[in-house]
């Protein structure tokens, strides 16, 4: 169980072009999902809070308007990466928060490697 | 605000030995949650092994357990019998539930040799 699932798993588009990353629960319903950026040997950073229904919550410094998350459903959660450059290259990775008892954990994808030209 | 400290950057074990991975954190919440990850190569997150803060019992998954000391604020990660498998990056995190995001520590490379 908690299968989380992403994709695609690699992409790479030309500068100013869009990128959608779709992550999916596919055993479970998750009312939140998160989306986190990873530097080589580093380790995640949150970007967003995905809350479905509502409008995602993002960390200090990330930019809303470039990274838009739409949370449809309780099962399905997107990161578009808008007018991509270069600097956007890098692992991307969605989480989805599943309830098991008291206890909240997060499931992650296996990731989005992004690569812009 | 919370923070995870993962002291150890890089650790080594032979296979079929025990190694202890450490984990300090901060934070002035008195209820919240601990877990493991594992990413290995394929870069593919995997719970390892989680804790209630409110349990005194050290939770434990089959060769994987933890030694949580709430007063200290310590979490390590004791991996038994040590498999070539287990050779992955391991991060330390802490959740508040509430607040319900991760605040990760830096990482500890596992190697495992042979």
């Amino acid at each position: 169980g908690a299968v989380v699932s992403q994709h695609p798993s690699r992409v790479i588009c030309k500068s100013g072009t869009s990128v959608k990353i779709e992550c999916r629960s596919l055993d479970f319903q998750a009312t939140t999902m998160f989306w986190y950026r990873q530097f080589p040997k580093k380790s995640l950073m949150l970007m967003a809070t995905s809350n479905e229904g509502s409008k995602a919550t993002y960390e200090q410094g990330v930019e809303k308007d470039k990274f838009l998350i739409n949370h449809a459903s309780l099962t399905l959660s997107t990161l578009t990466v808008t007018s991509a450059h270069p600097e956007d290259s890098s692992f991307y990775i969605c989480s989805a928060r599943g309830h098991w008892g008291r206890t909240d954990t997060q499931y992650f994808g296996p990731g989005t490697r992004l690569t812009v030209l | 605000a919370q923070t995870v400290t993962q002291s150890q950057p890089e650790m080594s074990v032979q296979e079929a030995e025990t190694v202890t991975l450490s984990c300090t954190y901060d934070t002035s919440e008195s209820d919240y949650y601990l877990f493991w990850y594992k990413q290995p190569p394929s870069r593919q997150m995997i719970l390892v092994i989680r804790q209630e803060a409110y349990k005194q019992q050290n939770a434990t998954e089959n060769r994987f357990s933890v030694n949580f000391q709430k007063a200290a604020k310590s979490f390590s990660l004791k991996i038994s019998d040590s498999q070539l498998g287990d050779a992955a990056m391991y991060f330390c995190a802490f959740d508040t539930g509430t607040a319900s995001k991760l605040t990760f520590g830096t990482g500890t490379r596992l190697q495992v040799t042979l």
